[in-house]
């Protein structure tokens, strides 16, 4: 079954402004790590964080864990027509080499 | 380029027909992986392997088998027995070392039925 659940499950905004996606999960993790998913393509990793951190920063990107409540948010910052695309959270709970548990994505639309 | 290729882009399955994807990755990479992914879905896991000659099976492995002979490679065969096979395949690769690895992903094989 599916751990990540993602919120909004679609979202429409102005370029230029800040774009806030939300995921939540069910069981302990090792870590979470968000995908990016143009149309037809393969995903493309964002960024990760590990259980024990609570944000970090990539260029225009934030991510925060909070493992007490099970969600991650993604925040894309000052978004450009480019970030049109899937966004997916994906849970590891084992650390090891087991596959990653994925949401349904939230469908980002940057309008010019 | 260090990367995963998959092939082919595009493929059709006849009925009772067993169809194979090709993955190949050249990361050195120990841990490979298959996802299905059904439109406006997330990925589900169907196999995945660790190390070469072992594998393991995920969520929906029904209806799919892999092989694992060589490191770079983890091929996925549809066979007639998967009842819905249509669907965007996604093949994965992930470094074992250091744990906290993320995955990196081809560019995917979309089966349709003919």
């Amino acid at each position: 079954s599916q751990q990540g659940e993602e919120d909004p499950q679609a979202l429409s905004i102005q370029e230029g402004e800040n774009a806030t996606m939300n995921c939540s999960y069910k069981t302990s993790i090792n870590n979470l790590q968000w995908y990016r998913q143009n149309s037809g393509r393969g995903l493309v990793h964002l960024i990760l964080i590990r259980s024990n951190e609570r944000e970090k920063h990539s260029g225009r990107l934030r991510v925060t864990l909070d493992t007490s409540k099970k969600s991650s948010s993604l925040l894309i910052t000052a978004s450009r027509a480019a970030d049109t695309a899937s966004y997916f959270c994906a849970t590891d709970e084992g650390g090891g080499a087991d596959g990653l548990t994925f949401g349904k994505g939230t469908h980002l639309i940057i309008q010019p | 380029d260090g990367g995963i290729t998959q092939s082919p882009k595009y493929l059709f399955r006849k009925e009772g027909q067993n169809v194979t994807l090709s993955c190949e990755q050249n990361l050195n990479h120990d841990a490979m992986y298959w996802y299905r992914q059904d439109p406006g879905q997330g990925l589900r896991l169907i196999y995945y392997s660790q190390i070469v000659n072992d594998f393991q099976k995920g969520d929906i492995a029904e209806g799919y088998s892999v092989s694992r002979e060589k490191k770079e490679s983890f091929p996925l065969t549809v066979t007639s027995a998967q009842k819905n096979p249509t669907a965007f395949y996604l093949c994965a690769s992930r470094s074992r070392g250091l744990g906290n690895q993320p995955q990196h992903f081809g560019d995917g094989t979309r089966l349709s039925i003919l």
